[in-house]
């Protein structure tokens, strides 16, 4: 069936060094959302993209999806202990209505 | 500040109990989800609603589990019998109804079953 991948499952960081995930579907999305989820926390809304090729900034983080439509990626620099969390991408599937297909998420450890 | 609210937040439950879990959206949305999250399967759609009416529940154990809405304001997910592979935390988000929609999580409810 349909699977979002996200890599890399898990990364450690030193503070101030540079982190990306990644996501790739085997289908074309028709958009992807991304999501940050905070130890013993919740999912909540970062960004939505829609556009083939669009990038999105929310200061140290940039947001881009594929030309393809495929893959997206999330890269946050210089990162600070409070970008601890896991990191979810979740895409929407075309003519898939309000359902989003989550990625199994990379979990951001930051050593200060 | 609208929020989607959870209870229990927590529920710890002998093997064979029937848990209830209950969702109440934020006011407005017409769209209602239930995930299970675990750390070996990470976040499941179990199902969805929309106006009510459940969309699609086929990530749902049918033998096990029901998912309702009996009015707008209110979802609960049921299991019954309860195992302990049910264990996980368990999150109801809604949405809005438009497909671009964000979807906003409730604080889940962490199900330990003994």
């Amino acid at each position: 069936g349909q699977q979002v991948m996200q890599i890399p499952q898990y990364q450690h960081v030193q503070e101030g060094e540079d982190f990306t995930t990644y996501c790739n579907s085997s289908t074309t999305l028709s958009n992807i959302q991304w999501y940050k989820q905070r130890p013993g926390g919740h999912p909540v809304f970062l960004i939505q993209l829609v556009k083939s090729g669009e990038v999105k900034k929310q200061k140290r983080l940039t947001f881009q999806f594929g030309e393809a439509k495929k893959n997206s990626s999330l890269h946050i620099t210089a990162t600070q202990t409070t970008d601890v969390g896991t990191y979810f991408c979740a895409g929407r599937l075309n003519n898939a209505g309000n359902m989003l297909t989550f990625g199994g998420g990379t979990r951001l450890m930051v050593k200060p | 500040d609208a929020r989607v609210t959870q209870t229990p937040r927590h529920k710890v439950t002998e093997m064979g109990q029937e848990v209830t879990m209950r969702c109440q959206p934020i006011l407005g949305h017409n769209t209602v989800f239930w995930y299970r999250q675990t750390m070996m399967q990470g976040l499941e759609l179990l199902a969805y609603f929309r106006n009510r009416a459940p969309l699609d529940d086929s990530g749902m154990p049918k033998d096990r589990f029901s998912a309702e809405m009996p009015d707008a304001t209110l979802a609960t997910l049921k299991i019954q019998p309860s195992e302990p592979r049910d264990s996980a935390v368990y999150f109801c988000a809604s949405a809005e109804g438009q497909s671009t929609d964000t979807q906003y999580f409730g604080p889940g409810t962490r199900l330990t079953v003994l």
